[in-house]
């Protein structure tokens, strides 16, 4: 069975300070990675996807991908009580053509004003 | 830009009846549609990917004949919740993707309480 694994938290962290989210996977043949932010009661909104080795940026957030370890991970920099939700890693699994995804069971994170 | 718009946002009905559940890409063709389940503090599990104008794919365990997709247009996917029993109650997800790109755009999801 191919598996996201994340921690399920709650990860609290003081306003301003980093939220560090992590996500590992089990499929070595994985393309796509995204992270998806999930407030409660409303569906998944895309943060960031990330396609290859390495850092990617977009505004606060940072997502790094380590194919090699099968893992990706998320940092938010000088985070706000805004960001508080669940925050959902997805992957498209190798030779899944219409490109469906797996859902980690998400990371619910806190920031504490 | 990649708008998918989902409707009714909640639905309350009778055990026994049926309800169908849209799904529309508002600015993008959707060449496939994805429809989810949510339960309470679980993550999304997906229920069947649908390609325009083929037959949806069901993921093991979901039923075909009780949760009935069409996706008869490039905009357009519809879920059927058909006799439904208060185990559907639940929250329906659908998301879209075009043709090429492998992100998932979702739509506001569907609370469905069956009495």
């Amino acid at each position: 069975q191919k598996e996201v694994e994340q921690n399920s938290g709650p990860l609290s962290v003081p306003e301003g300070a980093i939220a560090s989210l992590n996500c590992t996977y089990s499929d070595r043949g994985s393309q796509s990675f995204f992270w998806y932010r999930q407030y409660s009661g409303k569906s998944p909104e895309l943060i960031m996807s990330i396609y290859s080795n390495g850092d990617k940026e977009d505004g606060r957030f940072t997502a790094q991908l380590n194919k090699a370890s099968q893992y990706v991970s998320l940092l938010i920099r000088d985070s706000q009580p805004s960001d508080s939700a669940t925050y959902l890693c997805a992957v498209t699994l190798s030779g899944a053509g219409s490109y469906q995804l797996t859902f980690g069971k998400g990371t619910k994170l806190s920031v504490i004003p | 830009g990649a708008v998918v718009s989902q409707h009714p946002s909640w639905v309350i009905c009778k055990s026994g009846t049926s309800v169908k559940i849209e799904c529309r890409s508002l600015d993008f063709q959707a060449t496939t549609m994805f429809w989810y389940r949510q339960f309470p503090k679980q993550s999304l599990m997906l229920m069947a990917t649908s390609n325009e104008g083929s037959k949806a794919t069901y993921e093991q365990g979901v039923e075909k004949d009780k949760f009935l997709i069409n996706h008869a247009s490039l905009t357009l996917s519809t879920l059927t919740v058909t006799s439904a029993h208060p185990e559907d109650s639940s929250f329906y997800i659908c998301s879209a993707r075009t043709s090429g790109r492998p992100i998932q755009y979702f739509g506001a999801g569907t609370r469905l309480s069956v009495l």
